[in-house]
């Protein structure tokens, strides 16, 4: 149980255009995904968080309207990067977790997609 | 604010040997604490969690951790490590407060198994 799946896993794409990535919780009703972006050997640090129906919530320094980020239903976010450039090639990963209720107490864990590469020629 | 500190980058253990992976971290309560794993490539892979209780966490694949409040540690064991477990490995954090439950990363340690 708890899958989440990514799509797509690897996409190359050039500089100027937008790229769409989905999360997909498959068997689970997620109302918070979390999506990260990591850099070669590095850890994975936190871009924002996404509600379901409402705003993402960005942490500091990430550009809300360069990581468009929306919610529309538990079991699907989408995070869109647009205008890509080069500097924005990474490897980018999200996470759902349940919906509290679902599991035992409020803080269940995130349970993570596979990542898509992303590669901005 | 919450982080999370895992001292060692590289760790090179033979098939067979034990491992301790060390991770400390800097909370102002009792936090949540996770291990993930992740393959070349991969998302990550919950290895186990703590949240309350027994400090002794048992986990997937072998694994265990353990919570020591006096030493805000929470660091991972195997006692025969296997070739397939050769990955990087991330402790994290997790805010007990509040709604968005955010994870805090450390840096991860990259295991090598030596045949």
């Amino acid at each position: 149980g708890a899958v989440v799946s990514q799509h797509p896993s690897w996409v190359i794409c050039k500089s100027g255009t937008s790229v769409k990535i989905e999360c997909r919780s498959l068997d689970f009703q997620a109302t918070t995904m979390f999506w990260y972006r990591q850099f070669p050997k590095q850890s994975l640090m936190l871009m924002a968080t996404s509600n379901e129906g409402s705003k993402a919530t960005y942490e500091q320094g990430v550009e809300k309207d360069k990581f468009l980020i929306n919610h529309a239903s538990l079991t699907l976010s989408t995070l869109t990067v647009t205008s890509a450039h080069p500097e924005d090639s990474s490897f980018y990963i999200c996470s759902a977790r349940t919906t509290p209720g679902q599991g035992v107490g409020l803080n269940q864990p995130q349970h993570f997609g596979d990542g898509t590469r992303l590669s901005i020629l | 604010a919450q982080s999370v500190t895992q001292p060692d980058i590289h760790i090179t253990v033979s098939e067979g040997a034990s491992l301790e992976l060390r991770c400390n971290y800097s909370y102002g309560a009792t936090p949540y604490l996770f291990w993930y794993v992740q393959s070349p490539g991969q998302g990550l892979q919950l290895l186990l969690k703590y949240f309350s209780g027994d400090t002794l966490v048992q986990g997937i694949k072998g694994f265990e951790a353990e919570f020591k409040r006096s030493q805000s540690s929470f660091n991972l064991r195997k006692p025969s490590v296997h070739w397939s477990d050769a990955a990087e490995y991330f402790c994290a954090v997790g805010a007990r407060a509040g709604g968005g439950n955010k994870l805090t990363f450390g840096t991860g340690t990259q295991l090598k198994v030596e045949l």
